[in-house]
């Protein structure tokens, strides 16, 4: 109940393309998904987040879409860039507990 | 916004030594410091919690004596892996609690152990 699935594995995409990652989760008091970016060699850094309170969310290039009612939440790329070439993760947490579950990662690709 | 600073960033041991790690907030006070555990394409895998001034909560099937946390302040926290051996050679992160949801993460240190 404390896992949150991503797929897929990797992804690769040409220049302009929308990639889309998909998570899902089981536990329904999980309140809080966050996508994180990391490159290799460096920590995680935070995208954009998501409360289930609203159905989609978009910061720049960035957008959440959130399904409560399917316990799915997806992170679309737009005119992605060869810079957005990274290991991507979902992440969930519930308030009050302080844990932060991450997804399995997503190895983008985005060739010019 | 919240900055972790981590040090250091990579480090090699010998077998047998142990490693301090640092994680400091720079701009914030962090209650809640977590530490994570990455080998090479694989997810994150937190291995405690610890707040400030308490004894940290390490997770199932993570070893408390070899992995030493202390979060003696509200803004600095270490993680000492002791007796190192090269199986304990990973990527080490830290992680601090912004506001009510947000979570700050250090740039990571590559332990590797000879």
């Amino acid at each position: 109940q404390q896992q949150v699935k991503q797929s897929p594995q990797s992804l690769i995409v040409q220049k302009g393309g929308i990639p889309i990652i998909n998570c899902a989760y089981e536990n329904t008091a999980f309140d809080y998904f966050p996508w994180y970016q990391q490159f290799p060699g460096k920590g995680p850094a935070l995208l954009i987040a998501i409360r289930p309170d609203v159905s989609e969310k978009k910061e720049g290039r960035f957008t959440i879409s959130f399904n409560k009612s399917a316990k799915q939440f997806s992170l679309h790329i737009m005119d992605s860039q060869p810079g957005d070439s990274a290991t991507y993760f979902c992440a969930a947490s519930m308030g009050n507990t302080d844990k932060l579950i991450f997804g399995t990662g997503t190895r983008l690709q985005v060739f010019p | 916004g919240a900055v972790v600073s981590q040090h250091p960033s990579w480090v090699i041991c010998k077998s047998g030594t142990s490693v301090k790690i640092e994680c400091r907030s720079l701009d914030f006070q962090a209650t809640t410091m977590f530490w994570y555990r990455q080998f090479p394409k694989q997810s994150l895998m937190l291995m405690a919690t610890s707040n400030e001034g308490s004894k940290a909560t390490y997770e199932q099937g993570v070893e408390k004596d070899k992995f030493l946390i202390n979060h003696a302040s509200l803004t600095l926290s270490t993680l000492t892996v002791t007796s190192a051996h090269p199986e304990d050679s990973s990527f080490y992160i830290c992680s601090a609690r912004v506001g009510s949801y947000g979570y700050t993460f250090g740039s990571g240190t590559r332990l590797t152990v000879v």
